[in-house]
């Protein structure tokens, strides 16, 4: 069965990068796109971005552009989510989100509080 | 970039009754590239439609969507006590990028 798993909470001090994990199994990790997604408490879905675990491609919303890096390792089937020079604001949880073939969403990570505080 | 409002922002309902969710785009969503999605507290969100009318794998027939172009519709026509829950909508398709409304919250009356 298809699962996200994501790696565990981290506490983060304002300036500083945090990097979240999403390891994927139970189907081919190079065919199925990736989203990024974050909520931040008490809030809706905002989109990040997404990236192409085959070739690495990636696509920023523009709100991140120049603080976000998505990057893939094949051999773990791994997705990573770095977002540098953290604010305040930037406290949410992040989840990883696969894209299938006919471009749903349809599976989700269980998600990675990100709490930025000095 | 589409827009999408959801309304109302919160649906006071018992169990039992029909709940209907609207989801607006500010521009036609091409092919029905229109999702629905429910989320739990503390749980990430899960999908319910796609294609604005099709059923993921394992929700209740009791989950419809219906709707083209600008308006979307989620029903639930018999409300369970694990539906109170938010609903999004989300329009998706071959840009890449995703788009969310701000959500409807089903609240016990």
């Amino acid at each position: 069965q298809v699962q996200l798993v994501q790696s565990g909470a981290e506490v983060k001090k304002p300036g500083a990068s945090v990097k979240v994990s999403c390891k994927a199994s139970g189907y081919t990790f190079t065919s199925y796109y990736m989203h990024w997604v974050r909520q931040a408490p008490g809030q809706g879905l905002e989109w990040m971005g997404i990236i192409n675990p085959s070739g690495g491609s990636t696509s920023y919303a523009q709100k991140f552009q120049g603080r976000v890096t998505m990057t893939r390792d094949t051999s773990t089937s791994t997705v990573y989510m770095e977002l540098s020079s953290l604010r305040s604001e930037d406290t949410a949880v992040y989840y990883c989100a696969r894209r299938n073939q006919q471009l749903v969403v349809d599976y989700w990570g269980q998600g990675t509080l990100v709490t930025v505080s000095s | 970039e589409i827009v999408l409002t959801q309304s109302p922002g919160t649906l006071s309902l018992s169990p039992g009754e029909r709940a209907t969710l609207s989801c607006r785009a500010s521009q036609s969503v091409s092919s029905s590239y229109l999702a629905w999605y429910q989320q739990k507290p503390g749980q990430a969100p899960r999908l319910l439609i796609y294609g604005a009318s099709s059923r993921a794998t394992g929700i209740p027939d009791r989950f419809s969507g219906s709707g083209s172009g600008t308006d979307f519709t989620l029903t639930i026509s018999r409300l369970e006590p694990e539906d109170f829950a938010v609903y999004y909508c989300q329009q998706y398709g071959s840009s890449r990028r995703l788009t969310f409304g701000g959500g409807t919250k089903v609240e016990i009356k």
